[in-house]
């Protein structure tokens, strides 16, 4: 069974730092491309990053400040954060599919909350 | 980036109603759409990729269709467990930006 498991969140003041971390289990997390999305309170979900086997892409509101990357040893992806804002308030999960090569979201882990405040 | 617009923003209906829910894509995406489910608290949900096929473990009530730019997921005949907000998301090109959702309610 594929299982994603966030962690890492937690309060951070405006323009600090933060990691989430994703261990996954039941997959390989080099063998497939691997997603963060995240969702502020209320609203909808947004794409933020994803990884690929050589590659990374992110959204623009977060590109120069996030840092997608991966640790095949651990099976786990990260997500390193900085210059956070008050605005990335969100619950941050990760994604991905049990067919290498797909891009839609098979797999998703509970989710971490992240909460930018002073 | 590719814009997603989803038709209507919210949605009142009844068990066993047909229900169809609208994604329209920005500019062509062929057939690379993707619709989730999400109930409060919880994780979305994959429920339809590719546009029309289905998710393992999904059930048959759930169906979607369409190709280009305007795409749509119906429910055939809904539960009381259907109850949720609905995303679309494209795979064309990057970033992969998902739909405002389209809440579903009794």
């Amino acid at each position: 069974e594929v299982q994603l498991v966030e962690s890492g969140g937690g309060l951070v003041q405006p323009g600090g730092s933060l990691r989430l971390s994703c261990a996954a289990s039941g997959f390989t997390v080099s063998s497939n491309y691997m997603t963060w999305v995240r969702q502020a309170p209320g609203k909808g979900l947004e794409w933020v990053s994803i990884i690929y086997s050589g590659s990374t892409f992110y959204a623009d509101s977060v590109k120069g400040r996030f840092t997608i990357s991966r640790d095949n040893s651990k099976n786990t992806l990260y997500l390193q954060m900085n210059s956070l804002r008050v605005e990335e308030t969100a619950v941050y999960y990760c994604a991905s599919a049990s067919n290498p090569g797909a891009e839609y979201l098979q797999h998703w882990g509970q989710g971490t909350l992240v909460t930018v405040s002073s | 980036a590719i814009q997603l617009t989803q038709s209507p923003s919210s949605l009142s209906a009844s068990v066993g109603d047909r229900v169809t829910v609208t994604c329209r894509a920005s500019q062509g995406i062929s057939s690379a759409l993707a619709w989730y489910q999400q109930k409060p608290g919880k994780a979305p949900k994959l429920l339809i990729y590719d546009a029309s096929s289905l998710e393992s473990g999904v059930p048959s009530r759930f169906s979607g269709s369409g190709s280009g730019t305007d795409f749509t997921l119906t429910i055939s005949s809904l539960q009381p467990e259907d109850f949720a907000v609905y995303y679309c998301q494209q795979f064309n090109s990057l970033p992969f930006t998902f739909g405002p959702g389209t809440k579903l309610d009794i």
